[in-house]
């Protein structure tokens, strides 16, 4: 596996909560997402990053923010979370933003927002 | 828009049977594509991409991809499915936006 590190991987939260994932790489990738896995869904983005301080949103980022303050970390944060945000969440990395380039995968955090 | 569409949530074949997956997009540029597998509690990890080069693409584990423009199309393929193929399969185009976007996922099983 790629460097990739999520934490945590599993986190049940009450509505309204504020909750925070991170997502930890070695390998010095310039681009990191965040995506949410959810049946009949497929992946969708949420936000990505193209550099500290570099960020963009996706199709569904409503109710997140993120943060790139260091190459190697990226936040994802629900400010106020809700039941609808109950989802696997996938970080992924890839070294360039270029057409031909393989995203890497952490192992995902499931949340259950109660 | 530009989209990714997986005909088929759900394929069931027998061991040894041919495996076909479904892909199909649309853009009126062709995209780069990828064929991104998930084993249960895992991420994805990729399995082939199409970028161009040419239009018929070899992966890991015995699967292939044919790129075919005229269809939009990029199914994936294994001649003889093994148990340990089970899995759900997704299909991503990037259209040069700097990222991926995924198909709903097909989920194989494999019968014994």
């Amino acid at each position: 596996d790629a460097g990739i590190t999520q934490s945590p991987r599993h986190k049940v939260t009450e509505t309204g909560t504020p909750v925070t994932l991170r997502c930890h790489q070695t390998e010095n990738h310039r681009y990191m997402y965040w995506y949410r896995q959810d049946p009949g869904h497929g992946l969708r983005l949420i936000h990505y990053s193209y550099g500290v301080k570099d960020t963009d949103k996706g199709e569904v980022s409503d109710g997140y923010s993120v943060s790139r303050s260091k190459t190697e970390d990226f936040l994802l944060t629900l400010e106020s979370a809700t039941s609808s945000q109950t989802s696997v969440y996938f970080c992924a990395i890839s070294w360039s933003g270029q057409r031909n380039t393989e995203a890497f995968f952490g192992q995902g955090t499931r949340l259950t927002v109660v | 828009a530009q989209s990714v569409t997986q005909l088929g949530s759900h394929v069931s074949v027998s061991e040894g049977a041919l495996v076909l997956l479904r892909c199909n997009y649309s853009s009126s540029v062709p995209p780069y594509l990828f064929w991104y597998v998930q084993y249960p509690n895992q991420g994805l990890q990729l399995l082939l991409k199409y970028t161009s080069a040419a239009t018929l693409v070899k992966g890991i584990n015995g699967f292939e991809a044919e790129f075919k423009k005229s269809e939009t199309s990029f199914h994936l393929t294994k001649p003889s499915a093994h148990m340990s193929d089970a899995a759900e399969y997704f299909c991503a185009a990037d259209f040069g936006n700097e990222k991926l976007t995924f198909g709903t996922g097909t989920r194989l099983t494999i019968i014994p």
